[in-house]
This record gives structure tokens, C-alpha cells and sequence, in this order.
């Protein structure tokens, strides 16, 4: 059951941009996750919000949460190409007991060099 | 350096055979999961574990079993392959803090072919 769903599908750029993708979900949530995938790969923890936090910064990323809305944002600045990956919003519900992260289907980003 | 580790990044079965995925962590972590992820459908979770000899199905356990003997490892039966398993799975751990998930740890995953 997909509870996050990222906007767009898919993202090039250039190389120096900077890039926003958007997670959009349906239920209260616990906490908000960014995951990244390189191709083939596993994916790799990129950064947390909890549900009473509106920013956080992380490096070149930051991310925004907007419970109101149900929808966070995760900025990437000054973009390179290796920032050229996938990248997974995952949610924790709220009162979920052992229901573990539930993750969207990801954006696609490409930097072009 | 913590680490999650699969058994195989490739492999191929036949149709029929019994298959039989690993995944071990080091970090001493309560929960194990396991997730298919096919192209258009994203990440999803086949059964997942928090606590030795404890399983909990996921969105798509169908076809699937799972074994967890030891804390740190996490093991992913296909009981009879079929060509509608063949896929990347995902294994991943996390620690249970407070009664919430946290950060997933994943492997680097195991890419599946069924013939």
C-alpha cells in the first residue's frame, strides 16, 4: 500500500541547478524519511523529519514538511552529477504499532553534466 | 562501517526451484524486512521481522516465507519460483527506538531471474 507519492516521476537538469522533488501523503504521519537509490543499488538514508518539525538541513540538502498539506519537499543545491540517482519519500504512520515505513515510488533524477 | 549483506547480486532459477535468499546485518538491529522493488511499482514489502523467530507479513507475502533463527539474519524462502518473482529484492534493518521505525539500512539487493 503506497502511502507517499513523489512528484515528478522524473528530473533532469544541469549540473550547478537545483533540483525539488515532492512527496505527497494520505495519513498523519509519525515521521517523514528521504531515501536515495543509485541504479542497481540499495538505497541509502539521506535524511529525517519528524512530524513536529517544518525544515531540516543536511549539506546541500534540505527538506520541508507541511502536515497541513501532507507534503514535504526535499531541495538538492548546486547539483552535480552524482546526485543523479533515484530518490524514495518513506512515512511512518502514526499509531501504526509495528507497521514499518511505507515508501513511494520515487523520482528519477538525472544531472547533467 | 555498518553493513547489510545479501547472499547474491545475481541470480537465475528455474521455474519450480526452491529459492533461498540471505541477508545478514551487523548492527544488532531488532527489525529485518524484505521488499521486491520492479520498475513503475516502487518498493514493496514482502514480510519484515522485529524480533528473532517473529514474522509479520507484508503488502505482498503471497508466494513468499521467511526465517529469522538468529538476530542477524534474515532469510527469504520462494517455496516454488515462478517467472512473476523474477525482480530486485531489497533487504533492509532498522533499530525500533521509541516505538518508531527510524532510518533503514539496506543491502545493496539481490537481482532475481526466474526462468
Amino acid at each position: 500500500s503506497q502511502q507517499g507519492e513523489e512528484d515528478p516521476q522524473a528530473l533532469s537538469i544541469q549540473e550547478g541547478e537545483n533540483a525539488t522533488m515532492n512527496c505527497s501523503y494520505k495519513t498523519s504521519i509519525n515521521n517523514l524519511q528521504w531515501y536515495r537509490q543509485n541504479s542497481g543499488r540499495g538505497l541509502v538514508h539521506l535524511i529525517l523529519i519528524r512530524s513536529n518539525e517544518r525544515e531540516k538541513h543536511s549539506g546541500r540538502l534540505r527538506v520541508t514538511l507541511d502536515t497541513s498539506k501532507k507534503s514535504s519537499s526535499l531541495l538538492i543545491t548546486a547539483s552535480r552529477a552524482a546526485d543523479t540517482a533515484s530518490y524514495f519519500c518513506a512515512t511512518v504512520l502514526r499509531n501504526s504499532g509495528n507497521t514499518p515505513l511505507v515508501f513511494g515510488k520515487g523520482t528519477r533524477l538525472s544531472v547533467i553534466a | 562501517d555498518v553493513k547489510v549483506t545479501q547472499s547474491s547480486r545475481y541470480l537465475v532459477k528455474r521455474t519450480g526451484e526452491k529459492v533461498f535468499l540471505e541477508c545478514v546485518q551487523d548492527m544488532d538491529h531488532e527489525n529485518m524486512f524484505w521488499y521486491r522493488q520492479d520498475p513503475g511499482l516502487g518498493l514493496r514489502l514482502i514480510y519484515f521481522s522485529y524480533d528473532v523467530k517473529m514474522k509479520e507479513k507484508g503488502d505482498i507475502p503471497e508466494g513468499y516465507s521467511v526465517s529469522r533463527e538468529k538476530k542477524e539474519r534474515f532469510s527469504l524462502i520462494l517455496e516454488s519460483a515462478s517467472t512473476n518473482q523474477t525482480s530486485m529484492y531489497l533487504c533492509a534493518s532498522s533499530r525500533l527506538a521509541g516505538g518508531s521505525y527510524n532510518e533503514q539500512f539496506f543491502g545493496p539487493g539481490t537481482r532475481l531471474t526466474v526462468l
